[in-house]
């Protein structure tokens, strides 16, 4: 069956630290792949994109990688602050012929400490 | 650039009655909505695509008597729970593709919370 996961548990880390995200996906060939931050109560709000056949992406404090063969995709954000403080998901791009539709990971909340 | 809005950000209605949404695209001409589903520490679940003009694609297990959906321009398209009832309670998010924007690229609004009492 078809399935996107994250990280299943909350993660907690302390201000200055790397958090990393986790994505895995099963029977989807996703043409890219997209992280998204969600604050309570308000709707996502585009982060990165990465295609298929990417490696790598950065920007700013972010880096996305991506790993067909794995079925991975790997979120960081360095030098954290409590305002990264959110829930991030993921999302897969499908192929265009299925009119790009994105399939959305259940989502990581991420707590960073002061 | 790129700012889609909803309206009601909240509504509360009772059971048996209908309630309709509204997503705008501000700044740009969206031929193609998406319309989602929330429901607290899920993900978030596609349940319709529309494209301007004509009639929304559904995905598997959503009802389209009830969720009815109109695309009936460049900016706007309109989400309606019919017949209401309390498992509807949902956040409701659309999200927006420009007419002359990248097929991946999706702008999203910033939700409609929906209580059916």
């Amino acid at each position: 069956s078809q399935k996107i996961e994250q990280n299943s548990e909350a993660l907690n880390i302390q201000e200055g630290k790397t958090a990393t995200l986790t994505c895995n996906y099963t029977n989807y060939s996703p043409a890219y792949l997209q992280w998204y931050r969600q604050d309570p109560g308000r709707g996502p709000v585009f982060l990165l994109l990465i295609r298929e056949n990417e490696k790598e992406k950065r920007k700013e404090r972010l880096k996305v990688t991506f790993d067909t063969t794995l079925k991975q995709s790997l979120f960081h954000i360095t030098a954290s602050q409590p305002a990264d403080s959110a829930t991030y998901l993921c999302a897969l791009g499908l192929i265009y012929n299925q009119g790009g539709k994105l399939i959305f990971g259940q989502g990581t909340e991420l707590s960073v400490k002061p | 650039g790129a700012v889609v809005s909803q309206h009601p950000s909240r509504v509360i209605c009772k059971s048996g009655t209908s309630v309709k949404i509204e997503c705008r695209s501000l700044d740009f001409q969206a031929t193609t909505m998406f319309w989602y589903r929330q429901f607290p520490k899920q993900s978030l679940m596609l349940m319709a695509t529309s494209n301007e003009g004509s009639k929304a694609t559904y995905e598997q297990g959503v009802e389209k008597d009830k969720f009815l959906i109109n695309h009936a321009s460049l900016t706007l398209s309109t989400l309606t729970v019919t017949s209401a009832h309390p498992e509807d309670s949902s956040f409701y998010i659309c999200s927006a593709r420009a007419r002359d924007g990248s097929l991946d690229e999706q702008y999203f609004g910033p939700g409609t919370r929906l209580t059916v009492t």
